[in-house]
């Protein structure tokens, strides 16, 4: 496995404002993601961020709103941008291992942001 | 499009009695099935997977989970289960050759274990 810490584990921001949060790996990764996870509800993937170029968004998130940094192969940030009560989330990076038994996703601790 | 369902959003037992958190799926070609678990106020943790092989897959913390083919399931299970083991249960599935992008999650089941 890996080990990954996440900043802040938790904040309260106003509306209008921006948090970035950054996730560090104890190793290097090719595959990193950020993930969403709404009160009661499951996971939901955000983006990709891809070492050396721009963030591969899925569906429904824009980088304008969560633009994503990946300076190296082991750090990243997702920045929520103009924030509103609707992103009030835990918001979850997670790493890709290949291993003799395939491959798996491990994840940080989470940041839980609420949105006054 | 694949799919997980996790038909029980809240599971009871009793400590010391056998638990199952039941997870189906829904995938095109051969699944990869994962267990999740999240403890209050903390990340996800990797449970146990499975790709190919026994059918039964043995994780941590004495968890298995069971891969049914004929009945697309990948129950998750536990003989005997401590007060510990109450958190929040997320089965996920993609396919063997698709991209970790495709990891599709369940809606969660909340396991309490009741001294």
């Amino acid at each position: 496995s890996a080990v990954i810490s996440q900043k802040p584990s938790r904040d309260i921001c106003q509306r209008g404002t921006s948090l970035t949060i950054q996730c560090q790996v104890d190793s290097q990764v090719t595959m990193m993601f950020w993930y969403r996870q709404q009160p009661g509800q499951s996971l939901t993937l955000i983006a990709t961020a891809n070492q050396g170029s721009e963030a591969t968004y899925e569906s429904g998130f824009v980088i304008d709103k969560f633009p994503i940094s990946r300076p190296n192969l082991t750090f990243s940030t997702l920045t929520v941008s103009n924030m509103s009560p609707e992103d009030s989330s835990i918001y979850l990076c997670s790493v890709e291992l290949v291993g003799t038994d395939g491959r798996t996703q491990y994840f940080g601790p989470g940041t839980r942001l609420l949105v006054l | 499009a694949q799919s997980v369902a996790q038909p029980e959003d809240q599971v009871n037992v009793a400590e010391g009695n056998p638990l199952t958190v039941k997870c189906t799926y829904s995938v095109s070609g051969n699944p990869y099935l994962f267990w999740y678990v999240q403890y209050p106020n903390r990340g996800l943790q990797f449970l146990l997977k499975y790709i190919t092989g026994d059918n039964l897959v043995k994780g941590s913390y004495g968890f298995e989970a069971e891969f049914n083919k004929s009945q697309t399931s990948f129950h998750l299970k536990k003989p005997s289960a401590l007060v510990s083991d109450s958190a929040l249960y997320f089965c996920a599935v993609r396919t063997l050759g698709g991209s970790a992008r495709q990891l599709t999650f369940g809606s969660g089941t909340q396991l309490t274990v009741l001294p």
